[in-house]
């Protein structure tokens, strides 16, 4: 079955810690995206991608990095940089970036 | 004005009526809206694209646009309990290269 898959499901980082979550979807979907949400908050555009080898900072890049090398993956890396990164990460594609987007089960990073 | 904006709610209707949650939008979005519901603690879910102004029926739901009053609806008919979510309306902007999600509005199905 075609989707997204993002992993690990929880993740735990430590302090001065860089942390990567993956994302890889078998759709064939030339866009993916990165949202932050926090309990009780809406999304927030981290960073997307239109194509492959070609990424655009969001709307809360600062603290978290990304790369596109392959068409199906899409991996964000949380750096020590990020004060604050206890939250839900979701990961979503779509076939281009004006179409509906579909989201994977996400990722819960908490602080050791 | 946010590009989206939706009431946060908490919206609560009784079970069997008609849940009418509503999105108004800004000139920073184009004209295509997608509905999401996202349940707590999972990830959002479309229900619904609408790309036209008048009404667009996909089982109980039903998504409403209108361009002149920059508004768009989604009507839940029939509610049951297992609607209670957050539904998410949302845009994309007029750059076209991402999507604009309002905060979401939370519903309540009371049994």
């Amino acid at each position: 079955d075609g989707g997204i898959t993002q992993s690990p499901k929880y993740l735990f980082r430590k302090e001065g810690q860089n942390v990567t979550l993956s994302c890889e979807q078998n759709l064939n979907h030339d866009a993916m995206y990165w949202y932050r949400q926090d309990p009780g908050q809406g999304l927030r555009l981290i960073y997307y991608s239109q194509i492959v080898n070609d990424f655009q900072k969001g709307d809360i890049a600062e603290g978290y990095s990304v790369s596109r090398e392959k068409k199906e993956s899409f991996p964000l890396t949380v750096t020590s940089a990020q004060k604050n990164p206890t939250a839900f990460y979701l990961c979503a594609s779509s076939v281009q970036a004006n179409q509906p987007q579909h989201f994977g089960d996400g990722t819960r990073l908490s602080i050791l | 004005q946010k590009e989206v904006e939706q009431n946060s709610g908490p919206l609560s209707v009784p079970e069997g009526a008609i849940a009418s949650l509503n999105c108004t939008y800004s000139d920073r979005v184009s004209q295509s809206f997608f509905w999401y519901r996202q349940y707590s603690g999972k990830s959002p879910e479309l229900i619904m694209s609408i790309y036209s102004n008048g009404d667009k029926e996909d089982g109980r739901f039903t998504a409403q646009l209108n361009k002149a009053s920059q508004y768009v609806s989604l009507l839940i008919r029939d509610s049951q309990p297992s609607d209670s979510a957050t539904y998410l309306c949302a845009a994309p902007d007029t750059g076209g290269f991402k999507t604009i999600f309002g905060a979401g509005t939370r519903l309540f199905v009371k049994a």
